[in-house]
């Protein structure tokens, strides 16, 4: 099955800073690639996503590039906030009616 | 739409004890997945079904646990006899599973088991 892993497990930066959070994905198969973002004592929530037939979706400060070779896509967040401050949560799946696997969740803290 | 709503919000239950945890998905959403959030494991998909049949039960860790799905509108995840172990949020969420897009989370239920 589905395989989807994320390192670092915390991220640290400074306010203004940009923030890379990079996964890795097993399953040559998957084709719809989300992000959720979930603060503190809340459900994840869907903040961009990405389908194999781009390399690139941007929204605003927030961007998710995919390497299909490499197996791998990230989340770009540029001039970071203090309200950016969450866990991002990654994950793979592979088409209509198919699961959603998740990778572990990177903690990312926004210093001001 | 109020979104996917789970029931309760919160639960502490003593070792042993019967656990029930109720979902009512999107109407119109044909996919249902239950996941469970711990710290160290982050979130696992434990089960999910398509058109209200179970299609993938692997991450179900044990015996103890089942999940059912009667109808469209909703769900159970039973823990039958619960442990301490299996203390963690619990999320239900939804999906239109005819097109490839987002999942959407339920507020989730906080287990304590004691």
């Amino acid at each position: 099955g589905e395989n989807v892993e994320q390192h670092p497990s915390t991220l640290s930066v400074q306010e203004g800073d940009s923030a890379v959070i990079k996964c890795t994905y097993s399953d040559s198969a998957s084709n719809y690639f989300p992000w959720y973002k979930q603060e503190l004592g809340k459900r994840p929530q869907l903040i961009i996503d990405i389908r194999s037939n781009v390399g690139e979706k941007k929204d605003q400060r927030i961007a998710v590039t995919l390497n299909k070779t490499a197996k791998h896509f990230s989340l770009h967040i540029t001039e970071t906030q203090p309200e950016d401050s969450a866990v991002y949560f990654c994950a793979a799946g592979t088409g209509a009616n198919s699961k959603l696997t998740f990778g572990k969740g990177i903690t990312l803290s926004v210093r001001p | 739409d109020a979104g996917v709503i789970q029931s309760p919000r919160h639960e502490v239950t003593e070792m042993g004890q019967e656990v029930t945890l109720r979902c009512k998905p999107i109407s119109g959403h044909n996919s249902l997945f239950w996941y469970r959030q711990t710290m160290m494991r982050g979130l696992e998909l434990l089960i999910y079904f398509n058109n209200n049949v179970p299609i993938d039960d692997s991450g179900m860790p044990e015996d103890r646990f089942s999940a059912k799905m009667p109808n469209a509108s909703f769900s159970t995840l039973k823990i039958q006899p619960s442990e301490p172990r299996d203390s963690a949020v619990y999320f239900c969420a939804s999906r239109l599973g005819t097109v490839n897009t987002e999942a959407f989370f339920g507020q989730g239920t906080r287990l304590t088991v004691v």
